[in-house]
Formats: C-alpha cells, sequence, structure tokens
C-alpha cells in the first residue's frame, strides 16, 4: 500500500539558518508526484512545491528546495534562510496510485527561534 | 481570483444531529476533494467529487457523505454525528486530468460534536 512516512514529528531551527524536513515514501507506481504544504495555525493548507518522478532535476521555489532521491525514495524539503513566519505544520503529501486524492504523512512541526 | 471557501468556518453540534459543510472551488477545477484532520491524526481523505460523480472514497462509515453540485460546489453530510467526529475538515479544490496537479485548501471548518 502506498504510504508517506515523516519521522519528525518536531524540529527546531534558529531564524536565518536552514533546515530540512525529511519524508520518505513507498509506492510501486512509475510515475508519482511529491506535495509539500504549510499548515499554519489558522489551519489552511498551503501550496509549497511539488516534484514529479521523472523531473531530472530537484524543485525550488524561492527558499523552498527538494532533495529529491528517487533510489532512497526519499523527497526532503530544505527551507532557507528560516523565518519566525515558517514556524507551521509542514505535510508531505502523494497522489493515491490513480487517485486524484492526496494521502499525507503525518507531518513536522517546525518552531522557528527568534 | 478567489481562493476555495468553506463555510461555515466553525459549526457546533451534538451527538446525534446532522451536519453539513459547504465548499466552493477555485473557478475552473472541476475536482473537490474532502480530508478530516482529527487532533493528533493527520489529514485523512474522505471523499473526491468531480463533474458531479463521486470518484473515490476513503475508508470512513456511509454516515459520511456528499454530492457535487453543476457549478462544482460540494457539499459534505455527516449524519448521528459522534464526538470522534470533532475535527477540522478541509476542502481542496484541483483542474482535473492530471493527478499530479496541485490541489488547493480552504481554510476549512472546524465541527465540533458537544
Amino acid at each position: 500500500a502506498q504510504k508517506i512516512t515523516q519521522t519528525q514529528p518536531g524540529m527546531f531551527v534558529q531564524e536565518k539558518e536552514a533546515v530540512t524536513l525529511d519524508c520518505t515514501y513507498d509506492t510501486s507506481d512509475p510515475s508519482y508526484g511529491l506535495f509539500w504544504y504549510k499548515q499554519p495555525s489558522s489551519g489552511e493548507m498551503i501550496f509549497l512545491i511539488y516534484q514529479g518522478s521523472y523531473d531530472q532535476q530537484n524543485a525550488t521555489e524561492g527558499r523552498y528546495s527538494l532533495n529529491f532521491q528517487k533510489a532512497r525514495k526519499s523527497a526532503n524539503l530544505v527551507i532557507s534562510a528560516s523565518q519566525l513566519g515558517d514556524s507551521a505544520m509542514y505535510f508531505c503529501a502523494s497522489p493515491w496510485g490513480s487517485q486524484g486524492n492526496l494521502i499525507f504523512g503525518k507531518g513536522t512541526k517546525l518552531s522557528v527561534k527568534p | 481570483e478567489a481562493g476555495v471557501t468553506q463555510s461555515p468556518t466553525h459549526l457546533i453540534k451534538t451527538r446525534g444531529q446532522q451536519a453539513t459543510l459547504r465548499c466552493s472551488p477555485i473557478s475552473g477545477h472541476t475536482s473537490v476533494y474532502w480530508y478530516q484532520q482529527a487532533l493528533g491524526l493527520g489529514l485523512q481523505f474522505l471523499l473526491w467529487y468531480d463533474e458531479g460523480e463521486e470518484r473515490n472514497r476513503g475508508n470512513f462509515p456511509p454516515r459520511f457523505s456528499g454530492r457535487q453540485f453543476p457549478n462544482y460546489s460540494s457539499e459534505l453530510n455527516v449524519n448521528a454525528l459522534e464526538l470522534e467526529d470533532s475535527a477540522l475538515y478541509l476542502c481542496a479544490s484541483s483542474r482535473r486530468g492530471d493527478r499530479n496537479t496541485e490541489a488547493f485548501f480552504g481554510q476549512g471548518t472546524r465541527l465540533t460534536v458537544v
């Protein structure tokens, strides 16, 4: 069965430093995508970045980048120059097989310290 | 462009009652997804609608149901409410056709069952 694993329940990072949030996935689908979402305390899920399994390069979007290692089935999110507003829950997700809906990891709570 | 909107923002119901949650997708999006986020349990997929039809269903009892209207807005109905139905219910929309297209989320409806 498809599964997304985030092993870090909580992380702390100093403001202006970089942080890596881990995500591993388990799928037999040859073509898949991986998404990262941010959920502030307000509750809304904010799309951050996407990586397709056939993309040649790691995805980047502003301060967000993906360290995509296909052989290891990992898609870690790197946030550079952390800001206080980055404090939130972060979820890794992937489509469920051929379906359109996503399955999510349990999330990582990131706290940025001033 | 308006984002995904959900109503109401908060809903308090008594055990055994019915709850109706509403979602309006982004203009041009035909797919609507419903997720439940109970405290400490992460996001669980509930239902996926596209072009007015139910396309996929998560592992929830039949008292969780919904529909999608011709304008692509959607309702989620929860019958015979139980205390454990208390959760944040998130709606997301996306363009149909590519399962690796990002989904955009609303701010959620926080349902409390007392």
